[in-house]
């Protein structure tokens, strides 16, 4: 079953503008990961932070997690139209299993 | 590096016919691969977890007669859907993971996405 669960469930901004997207999950996590789908394609994995993280940066990217609220968030800084995908958490419970999935957020960078 | 690729990228058939999807890792050996489907403008749902050697472990409602899956090397796995309907008309991703420690074993790197149109 799905765990995690991203909000909004769609967002639109202009170019140069911050995108946030939120995660949130049930259960006790190893780590948790953030996906983007173009459409029609395969996933690109962003970026992965372990339970024991609260930080993440990478390029443009910046991902918290919260342990304790069982949340995290993905901000995209100065945002380009080539951002426009879905975007996914995916929650991998104990280590080596399998991810499980939110249902996404859909993105849309105007020019 | 850590790239997969499937083969074919779309696929249409007609219905009862049985379709083949390859999914490969080109530069690491993946111990473990995923299978899953997503339908339009929804998230990817876990079909099966297969480990090289050994049968695929299927999530809850997978019907493993109709969805086969081999996992024959430590860089090929294959989807075969059996007497294919239009209701499996899906786009099917696999993803791989590979050993045990490490980021290649914490991350699951995707394939580009096979569709499936059933007639």
């Amino acid at each position: 079953s799905q765990q995690g669960e991203e909000d909004p469930q769609a967002l639109s901004i202009q170019e140069g503008e911050n995108a946030t997207m939120n995660c949130s999950y049930k259960t006790s996590i190893n780590n948790l990961q953030w996906y983007r789908q173009n459409s029609g394609r395969g996933l690109v994995h962003l970026i992965l932070i372990r339970s024991n993280e609260r930080e993440k940066h990478s390029g443009r990217l910046r991902v918290t997690l919260d342990t304790s609220k069982k949340s995290s968030s993905l901000l995209i800084t100065a945002s380009r139209a080539a951002d426009t995908a879905s975007y996914f958490c995916a929650t991998d419970g104990s280590g080596y299993s399998t991810l499980t999935f939110g249902k996404g957020t859909m993105l849309l960078v105007s020019p | 590096g850590a790239v997969v690729s499937q083969h074919p990228s779309w696929v249409i058939c007609k219905s009862g016919t049985s379709v083949k999807i390859e999914c490969r890792s080109l530069d690491f050996q993946a111990t473990t691969m995923f299978w899953y489907r997503q339908f339009p403008k929804q998230s990817l749902m876990l079909m099966a977890t297969s480990n090289e050697g050994s049968k695929a472990t299927y999530e809850q409602g997978v019907e493993k007669d109709k969805f086969l899956i081999n996992h024959a090397s430590l860089t090929l796995s294959t989807l075969t859907v059996t007497s294919a309907h239009p209701e499996d008309s899906s786009f099917y991703i696999c993803s791989a993971r590979g050993g045990t420690g490490g980021v290649l074993a914490d991350t699951q790197y995707f394939g580009p996405g096979t569709r499936l149109t059933v007639l």
